[in-house]
């Protein structure tokens, strides 16, 4: 168990609607990154958020936000959703503002989109 | 852009066979680290090497870090059924300080 919570674990969802993840970081940690992993994909880095501030974006859809809340938590909103977005999200947290440190992973929520 | 290229990007072998996937930048690093994720598992955190030429050991798993600091492999040796997931590198880039994955090597065991 890495200590990091995603919620739900499985989400299943029509093209058009809209969906929210959650993640909950490790004890301590400020930092919170979003990636996302098409079937036997690699990770896709989303976005970065470091103490409630955007840090980084990476390959993030303008469809798709995020934000973190005073209590360290996130949600990765998205939005008009399509087939293509049907993934698995990873949530993960380190202690640092710089992704150069060790990340611990969520266990992931799985999107499918029909 | 900035990439990390890893290979192979699947290794078929046999248990008790070795092992090894390697990494290659195109920039220096400052540090790369390597996950595993297992099958239906989420990545989980190995190590982490730093400097020039850096060998770490593991028990059956050794990671190298190269001279130039662009480079960089994990070898298992004798691979069991344990071993079985994909293995990621990432490394970090000092220009903003961000991770940048590779694509991962998946290790399948013959049956």
């Amino acid at each position: 168990d890495s200590g990091v919570t995603q919620t739900p674990k499985h989400l299943i969802t029509a093209t058009g609607q809209r969906v929210t993840l959650r993640c909950s970081p490790r004890s301590g940690d400020l930092s919170v990154y979003w990636y996302q992993q098409s079937l036997d994909q690699g990770l896709q880095f989303l976005i970065q958020y470091y103490n409630g501030e955007e840090r980084a974006k990476g390959n993030i859809l303008e469809r798709f936000s995020a934000q973190q809340f005073p209590d360290l938590h996130s949600e990765l909103n998205l939005s008009s959703l399509e087939l293509g977005d049907s993934a698995l999200y990873f949530c993960a947290s380190s202690v640092a503002p710089s992704s150069g440190y060790e990340q611990y992973f969520g266990p992931g929520t799985r999107l499918t989109v029909t | 852009g900035q990439q990390v290229m890893q290979i192979p990007q699947y290794q078929h072998v046999q248990e008790g066979e070795d092992f090894t996937t390697y990494c290659n930048s195109s920039t220096t690093l400052s540090n790369i680290q390597w996950y595993k994720q297992r099958p239906g598992g989420h990545p989980v955190f190995l190590i982490q090497l730093v400097k020039s030429g850096e060998v770490k050991k593991q028990k059956r798993l050794t990671f190298q870090f190269g001279e130039a600091k662009k480079n960089s492999s994990l070898h298992i040796t004798a691979t069991q059924t344990t071993d079985v997931g994909t293995y990621f590198c990432a490394g970090r880039v000092d220009s903003n300080y961000q991770l940048i994955w590779g694509a991962g090597t998946k290790l399948i065991i013959k049956p």
